[in-house]
């Protein structure tokens, strides 16, 4: 699995967007950014993922460079209940049972 | 649907004692697995389950024993509780081919005393 960096913390207010940024430099073709979050007490939740193009969910959206070496996860209107860690993970998409490795994430706390 | 469900949220063991913990999952997934969060190791796995019938051992099994009957639970017992067992241990299950889209349960806190 390729290398990511990312801020150890961040934090924004109420309300405004969100922007969590990963470095992959080391990523390779076949490999897809994933982003998780864990929140307090709770276990991982799955975000979003992709491999080039830009994506969009009900949760987030994710856009990734165009030489994919970095991403941002954006959440448009941060609350409070968005106050947890954020993992990025750079994976191919057949991983098989290798479980999921978070690293330190980005621990990132919304201000009301 | 309520996703994946576990049980006891919470439970306190002696050394020695034994104890199954219960994992749900109500959305059809042919893939569940068990791991175990210990502060600064990160998911480990313990074993895991391709569908019903069929289960294998992950990178820290010893200790743990898994079954899977139907698809919708993935039991795992505790058959001698021992301190080293202290942990948060999760739940999760995937359907075939989406190998990083897990959904995980909420955990269950363990404390061997």
């Amino acid at each position: 699995d390729a290398k990511t960096t990312q801020p150890p913390s961040m934090d924004c207010a109420e309300g405004r967007a969100a922007n969590l940024p990963c470095n992959h430099s080391t990523i390779s073709g076949n490999e897809y950014v994933y982003w998780y979050r864990q929140i307090h007490s709770q276990g991982p939740q799955y975000i979003i993922h992709g491999l080039k193009n830009n994506e969009t969910n009900e949760m987030a959206s994710l856009i990734i460079t165009e030489d994919r070496k970095s991403s941002t996860l954006i959440l448009p209107h941060a609350t409070l209940r968005d106050t947890a860690v954020y993992y990025c993970i750079v994976r191919s998409r057949n991983s098989g049972n290798t479980p999921l490795v978070f690293g330190k994430g980005t621990r990132f706390s919304v201000i009301a | 649907n309520a996703g994946v469900t576990q049980t006891p949220k919470f439970q306190v063991l002696k050394t020695g004692q034994s104890m199954t913990l219960q994992c749900a999952q109500d959305m059809n997934h042919e893939y569940m697995s068990w791991y175990r969060q210990d502060p600064g190791m990160g998911l480990r796995l313990i074993h895991y389950s391709v569908g019903a019938g069929i289960t294998d051992q992950g990178e820290v099994p010893n200790g743990y024993n898994v079954s899977r009957s139907t698809t919708e639970d993935f039991p795992l017992r505790l058959l001698s509780a021992a301190p080293s067992q202290t942990s948060v241990y999760f739940c999760a299950s995937r359907v075939r081919d989406r190998d990083n889209e897990q959904f995980f349960g909420p955990g269950t806190r363990l404390t061997v005393l």
